[in-house]
């Protein structure tokens, strides 16, 4: 199986200032990794991914990062805006099923 | 484009009572999922659908039924629900099938569908 753990389960930060958002995982083969960002009442939404055979994957202004060493995963997000305002969770292939964190809110102080 | 849409997106039910969660996607995904979220934990699988005529059992599937009615549909069952399955249930679909590298690809979900158990 998988055990999937988010290091804090809430994050305040000012707008403007960078995001990191951690996760870890157990399995040492897991696949493919995924950033989600769930918004009040609605379903998750796909931020960033990556494979577990590359350790840094960039996008619009986040940047997720993959030790797999030490079975950690990153979400940075540059520049935090009020509408990064979210839960975000990690999603973790290990065979045939994703494995979920329960989730860090994170909260944009304008 | 709608991608994977959810029905009812409420309901409340009385305890006993049966009822389907419905769920389509429009992108020819192969495999489908559904979710249940409670608060403080993540998202648990209840059943998935690989392709289509085959389902299986997630980490949580007791009470649960599920139909993949063909490649868009995947319906989950409850036959008499419980105070227990009060939670919000979310469909979900992908590309490909575990770890393919030709399909590998994203989760897609629904919006959701928030059921109250009394």
């Amino acid at each position: 199986g998988e055990s999937v753990g988010l290091h804090l389960p809430t994050l305040s930060v000012q707008e403007g200032d960078n995001s990191i958002i951690n996760c870890a995982y157990s399995n040492s083969a897991s696949d493919y990794f995924i950033w989600y960002k769930q918004e009040s009442g609605k379903g998750p939404q796909f931020i960033i991914d990556i494979r577990s055979n590359m350790d840094k994957r960039q996008g619009q202004r986040v940047t997720v990062l993959l030790n797999k060493t030490v079975k950690h995963l990153s979400l940075q997000i540059a520049a935090t805006q009020p509408g990064d305002s979210a839960v975000y969770f990690c999603a973790v292939l290990t065979g045939n099923q994703f494995y979920f964190g329960t989730g860090t809110s994170l909260t944009v102080i304008p | 484009n709608a991608g994977v849409t959810q029905t009812p997106k409420f309901q409340v039910l009385k305890t006993g009572q049966s009822m389907t969660l419905q769920c389509a996607q429009d992108m020819n995904h192969n495999s489908m999922y559904w979710y249940r979220q409670d608060p403080g934990m993540g998202l648990r699988l209840i059943y998935y659908s690989a392709s289509e005529g085959t389902t299986d059992k997630g980490e949580v599937p007791n009470g649960y039924n599920v139909s993949r009615l063909n490649k868009r549909e995947f319906s989950l069952r409850l036959e008499s629900a419980a105070p227990p399955q009060t939670s919000v249930y979310f469909c979900a679909s992908r590309r490909g099938f575990g770890w393919d590298r030709a399909n590998t690809g994203e989760l897609f979900f629904g919006e959701g569908s928030r059921l109250t158990v009394l």
